[in-house]
């Protein structure tokens, strides 16, 4: 089953904008939420990351909300740019006891910033 | 530093034919993660290397094995491939239990015909 959901699939944010991409998960022993941004041919980049014991993370024009009562997180672009222009995934994980772990990956977003 | 490099960078295949892909973690990393993103969807954790051992595994068949060797790269081996089998291959690599520092390569697209 999808660990973690995504939405929306897809989002069209005028440039100076503020776009917006939830996710919700189930597992609550997840302990570590990033987000990664994905451009056509690349593979993904970690673009900023929270743990829940904070509720907000920023950096630059990036912040991820984090609401652990609800199981859910957000990432919010201000001042979207076309540059910004790419596909955003949430993850989440959690470590077993020798260390390894594994990321779930939300279904993505497509955004796309109209100059 | 050259980051994660993965290669082939795109391979055509057809039904039931073997492939092997072939991932160099970055520079100091000592652990190799594989993921299988289809076309439009999210990656999905196929294995774990680490000291040349599969340390965890999502869930995918065991057509689906790897191998990590002791510079640290490692193989995707996939057999008796399927149509469904088509889709990027993405390798991330990390120091083990780091992944909040994991870097993944730009992946192999992989097409079976």
């Amino acid at each position: 089953q999808q660990q973690v959901k995504q939405s929306p699939q897809s989002l069209i944010v005028q440039k100076g904008g503020i776009s917006i991409i939830n996710c919700a998960y189930e597992n609550t022993a997840f302990d570590y939420f990033p987000w990664y941004q994905q451009f056509p041919g690349k593979g993904p980049a970690l673009l900023i990351a929270i743990r829940p014991d904070v509720s907000e993370k920023k950096e630059g024009r990036f912040t991820i909300s984090f609401n652990k009562s609800a199981k859910q997180f957000s990432l919010h672009i201000m001042d979207s740019q076309p540059g910004d222009s790419a596909t955003y995934f949430c993850a989440a994980t959690l470590g077993d006891q020798t260390g390894a772990n594994n990321l779930f990956f939300g279904t993505g977003t497509r955004l796309t910033v109209i100059p | 530093d050259a980051g994660v490099t993965q290669s082939p960078t795109h391979l055509i295949k057809t039904r039931g034919q073997q492939v092997t892909l072939r991932c160099s973690p970055k520079s100091g990393h000592d652990t190799v993660s594989w993921y299988q993103q289809a076309l439009g969807q999210g990656p999905q954790f196929i294995f774990q290397y680490y000291e040349e051992e599969e340390r965890q595994r999502g869930n995918f068949p065991d057509r689906f094995s790897g191998h990590q060797y002791p510079n640290y790269s490692s193989e995707l081996n996939v057999n008796a491939l399927l149509l469904g089998d088509s889709a990027l291959y993405l390798c991330a690599s990390s120091l083990m239990g780091r992944v909040d520092e994991q870097f993944f390569g730009p992946g192999t697209r992989l097409t079976v015909l």
